[in-house]
């Protein structure tokens, strides 16, 4: 069994452009979670599925940002016209239900210049 | 509001000392779950530990043990005789059942263990 993986792990990119990521949770997992973490900060949260339903957004999670969660399996975290703001490591986890640990992908780290 | 609060942003230990990790947590909910996270310098979070409001035992693993006080919202975790493979940022988070789940960090406690 493999853990949670994200994909790119690193990503460079201009202002203005627009980006995606992607996350592979582990296989039986019914929740994923997306947070954002940056230098010397605890991760914070953006929203999560249960499946493939989006149930919560932070107020973070600006109208250029969407997620998405097809068929309750992969998700990906699409960030439009990035700006300096966000560069940042990008964090994915799993987990069963509620009260069960989650399990976090490596991550992957934006960089926006 | 729900809060961590880790006040020890830095700890430096010489191997073989022990050192606690303190966190104090605030929530109104009932039902709720503690954890612990470590964040290596390779950068992926590894669960540690987690505990239910509804569970106050503490726990001891190896060398690490956590004590849970629900009367001082505390869940502090002691790293008995360090390693420098103990090196790392330590995470506490809580998790309310009335949101989903979604993990609230503290800011993280950065551990130096010298040899």
């Amino acid at each position: 069994d493999t853990g949670v993986s994200q994909d790119p792990r690193h990503k460079i990119t201009k202002r203005g452009q627009n980006v995606t990521f992607r996350c592979d949770p582990i296989s039986e997992h019914n929740r994923l979670y997306w947070y954002r973490q940056t230098l010397g900060q605890g991760p914070e949260f953006l929203t999560y599925f249960q499946n493939e339903a989006q149930l919560e957004k932070s107020r973070l999670l600006s109208d250029r940002f969407s997620a998405e969660r097809p068929k309750g399996s992969f998700s990906t975290l699409e960030i439009q016209r990035t700006e300096q703001g966000d560069s940042a490591m990008y964090l994915c986890a799993s987990s069963l239900v509620f009260g069960y640990e989650q399990y976090f992908g490596p991550g992957t780290r934006l960089t926006v210049t | 509001a729900q809060k961590v609060t880790q006040a020890q942003t830095e700890i430096s230990v010489v191997e073989k000392e022990d050192v606690t990790l303190d966190c104090v947590y605030e929530t109104r909910d009932t039902t709720y779950y503690l954890f612990w996270y470590k964040q290596p310098p390779s950068g992926e979070l590894v669960f540690l530990i987690r505990r239910n409001s509804f569970d106050e035992q503490n726990e001891i693993s190896g060398r690490y043990s956590w004590n849970f006080q629900k009367s001082t919202s505390s869940f502090n975790f002691t790293i008995t005789a360090s390693q420098v493979v103990d090196s790392a940022v330590y995470f506490c988070a809580l998790s309310l059942y009335n949101q989903g789940g979604k993990l609230i960090f503290g800011q993280g406690t950065e551990l130096s263990v010298k040899p």
